[in-house]
């Protein structure tokens, strides 16, 4: 069973701190996704990350692939308050119908 | 019009009661989803379906039942709805090129 697990579950952080958010998965998968949430409202894609090594950056986001390690980060540069939000990760598998599986969540609050 | 539209947005009703949740797309996606969130799990899959003929249970069906009526409609229903069952439920499309999207969600409250 593909189990997903992400940390930290929360963080607060101040403006202009780094900081990084880390994405644990058990068995090998097909992609790797990166979600944001903002609250009551619907999930917004940030990153899908296809191989090993695989890094994507967007503003100060920046997610990278180790499907070695079975690990992804989410790496956040000189936080603002607008990134206060939720963050998913979710692996796909193609063969389980290429459905997700969805970490905790991680809920980030950054403070001015 | 939103590519994938869930309706009703909320929604309270009593135990014991039958409802339905609905969700259609306009992006021609063969697959769809259905998934629950509740706060601190994340969201968790019902169930998905690759076409009208092609139903799956996902990892939390057991009170749930759902019909594909068309390529672009997918259904979610609750046959008996109980308190735990209260929850934020999203539908969604997937398309191998272009990824997953998400529908604005459905806010049930079962009392």
């Amino acid at each position: 069973e593909l189990k997903v697990e992400q940390n930290p579950l929360f963080l607060s952080m101040q403006e202009g701190k780094n900081y990084t958010i880390y994405c644990n998965y058990s068995t090998t998968s097909d992609r790797l996704y990166w979600y944001r949430q903002d609250p009551g409202k619907s999930l917004e894609s940030l990153f899908v990350l296809l191989s090993n090594g695989a890094v994507k950056q967007e503003g100060r986001l920046m997610a990278s692939l180790d499907t070695k390690a079975r690990l992804s980060t989410l790496h956040i540069t000189a936080a603002v308050h607008d990134l206060s939000a939720t963050y998913f990760c979710a692996v796909e598998k193609e063969t389980s119908g290429s459905r997700l599986t969805f970490g905790e969540g991680t809920q980030l609050t950054v403070n001015p | 019009d939103a590519d994938v539209t869930q309706t009703p947005r909320n929604r309270i009703t009593k135990t014991g009661k039958r409802i339905m949740l609905e969700c259609s797309q306009t992006k021609g996606h063969d697959r769809m989803y259905w998934y629950r969130q509740d706060p601190g799990l994340g969201l968790r899959l019902i169930y998905y379906s690759f076409d009208v003929k092609d139903i799956n249970k996902g990892e939390i069906s057991d009170g749930y039942s759902v019909s594909r009526q068309a390529q672009a409609k997918f259904s979610l229903s609750l046959e008996s709805a109980i308190p735990n069952q209260t929850a934020l439920y999203f539908c969604a499309t997937m398309d191998r090129d272009y990824g997953y999207t998400f529908g604005s969600g459905t806010r049930l409250t079962v009392v």
